[in-house]
């Protein structure tokens, strides 16, 4: 079945830098891969949608990148500012369920910036 | 914007108690979800919908159940609350399916059963 692996550790960047977050799965290359930030205590929130034949998707300050021959995203945040510290989940469309309603999700990082 | 509320963002209750969630959207969407969220174990979907009267199992419904009687409601019933369903308790919805299944979740539900 898929799994996803995110970064285990806490990742912590001082202010002004680059912050980068890597997704990994290990089976079949889903159609579409999402992003989401999650504060202590609150729900998900959806940050960027990318799909397998995107090579990379930006907004604002926020990156992403997908390479379907490493089975990667990364999730960049430049001039990372302190607002900028929550969770961060990568998911992927299931397509087990059927029209890809059910997202499988990774555990999440945990970004800290400093000021 | 979509908002999606739950009934209750603190609840306790004790051992052998019916414990109901409640889960309302504002935007129409065919989709409904109810996850459990604990440290270390990420996100976990119990039970998920995608039209009135219609639910699937997710991955962990054993001890749940759900009412989907409304398009806009979605309701997580525990029949009878143990130690273990302690929990954050998330509610999502998503449109149908359009190729882009961004999930919009609740503020989250933090249970407690004593």
């Amino acid at each position: 079945s898929q799994k996803i692996e995110q970064n285990s550790e806490a990742l912590n960047i001082q202010e002004g830098k680059t912050a980068t977050l890597t997704c990994n799965y290990t089976n079949y290359s889903p159609a579409y891969l999402q992003w989401y930030r999650q504060d202590p205590g609150r729900g998900p929130v959806f940050l960027l949608l990318i799909r397998e034949n995107e090579k990379e998707k930006r907004k604002e300050r926020l990156k992403v990148t997908f390479d379907t021959t490493l089975k990667q995203s990364l999730f960049h945040i430049t001039a990372s500012q302190p607002a900028d510290s929550a969770t961060y989940l990568c998911a992927l469309g299931d397509p087990n369920a059927g029209n890809n309603r059910k997202l499988i999700w990774g555990l999440g990082t945990s970004l800290a910036v400093n000021p | 914007d979509v908002k999606v509320t739950q009934s209750s963002r603190y609840l306790v209750k004790r051992t052998g108690e019916k414990v109901f969630l409640e889960c309302v959207q504002d935007m129409d969407h065919e989709n409904m979800f109810w996850y459990r969220q604990d440290p270390g174990l990420g996100l976990r979907l119990i039970y998920f919908s995608y039209d009135v009267k219609m639910k699937e199992k997710g991955d962990i419904p054993e001890g749940y159940s759900v009412s989907r009687e409304k398009k806009e409601r979605f309701s997580l019933i525990l029949e009878s609350a143990s130690t273990n369903q302690t929990s954050m308790y998330l509610c999502a919805s998503s449109p149908r399916p359009s190729g882009k299944e961004t999930q919009y979740f609740g503020p989250g539900t933090r249970l407690l059963v004593l």
